[in-house]
C-alpha cells in the first residue's frame, strides 16, 4: 500500500520560500515508471498542477508555466521522498498543497498525500 | 491553454443515475481521468483513461469520452456519492483540471 506523508510549515510571509516534503512508503522515488507530482487547490484557482519529478535512467523535472520561474521539485533518494520549493510567495499562493503519485507516467494521480494548507499573509 | 468545462452542480435522486460532463475541444482524442473529493479530504481517483476503474471503486462508476464531451456516470446513486467531481487530462506538457462539479444526492 502506497502512502504519501507531507510535512512543512503552514504559515508564511510574502517573499519567503515555501518548502514542503513528501515522504514515500510502499514505492520508490527512483521508480522507472512513476512520476511524483505537486498539485495545489484554492477557491480562486481550483486544482492546479505545479510540476513533477521522475527517473528514467536520469532525473527529470517538469513545471507548470504559471510557476516555472519560481519552482523547484527535487528527489531525495536517501530519504525516499521528494520536495517542493516555491520562491517569492504572495497571498495568491495560499492554497492546500498536495503531493501525488502517477504510477504509470500517464498523468493521473492514483495516490495523494493528506494535503497541507499553506497560508501566505503578512 | 486547454480548458475543461464542467457544470457547477448536478443533482440526482437517491438510487437514480447521475451524469457529470466535462467539455473540451476534441476531448475525445485525449485520455480523461476523474476524481471524487469529499470535504476536507484529498481527491480520490475513480476513473482513469476515460473508462477504467481503479481497484476498490464500485462498478456503479463508469466513464465515456467522445467528440467534445467526456462523461462520468454514477449509477444507483448513494448518499455517500455526494462530493465534488473533477475531470483531468494531459495537454501541452501539463496536467489540466476542470473546475469541478458538486454532486448533490436528494
Amino acid at each position: 500500500q502506497v502512502q504519501l506523508q507531507q510535512s512543512g510549515p503552514g504559515l508564511m510571509k510574502p517573499s519567503q520560500t515555501l518548502s514542503l516534503t513528501c515522504a514515500i512508503s510502499g514505492d520508490s522515488v527512483s521508480s522507472n515508471s512513476a512520476t511524483w507530482n505537486w498539485i495545489r487547490q484554492s477557491p480562486s484557482r481550483g486544482l492546479e498542477w505545479l510540476g513533477r519529478t521522475y527517473y528514467r535512467s536520469k532525473w527529470y523535472s517538469d513545471y507548470a508555466v504559471s510557476v516555472k520561474s519560481r519552482i523547484t521539485i527535487n528527489p531525495d533518494t536517501s530519504q525516499n521522498q521528494f520536495s517542493l520549493q516555491l520562491n517569492s510567495v504572495t497571498p495568491e499562493d495560499t492554497a492546500v498543497y498536495y503531493c501525488a503519485r502517477d504510477n504509470q507516467g500517464i498523468a493521473v494521480a492514483d495516490y495523494w498525500g493528506q494535503g497541507t494548507l499553506v497560508t501566505v499573509s503578512s | 491553454s486547454y480548458e475543461l468545462t464542467q457544470p457547477l452542480s448536478v443533482s440526482v435522486a437517491l438510487g437514480q443515475t447521475a451524469r457529470i460532463t466535462c467539455g473540451g475541444n476534441n476531448i475525445g482524442s485525449k485520455h480523461v481521468h476523474w476524481y471524487q473529493q469529499k470535504p476536507g479530504q484529498a481527491p480520490v481517483l475513480v476513473i482513469y483513461r476515460d473508462s477504467n476503474r481503479p481497484s476498490g471503486i464500485p462498478e456503479r462508476f463508469s466513464g465515456s469520452n467522445s467528440g467534445n464531451t467526456a462523461t462520468l456516470t454514477i449509477s444507483r446513486a448513494q448518499a455517500g456519492d455526494e462530493a465534488d467531481y473533477y475531470c483531468q487530462l494531459w495537454d501541452s506538457s501539463a496536467w489540466v483540471f476542470g473546475g469541478g462539479t458538486k454532486l448533490t444526492v436528494l
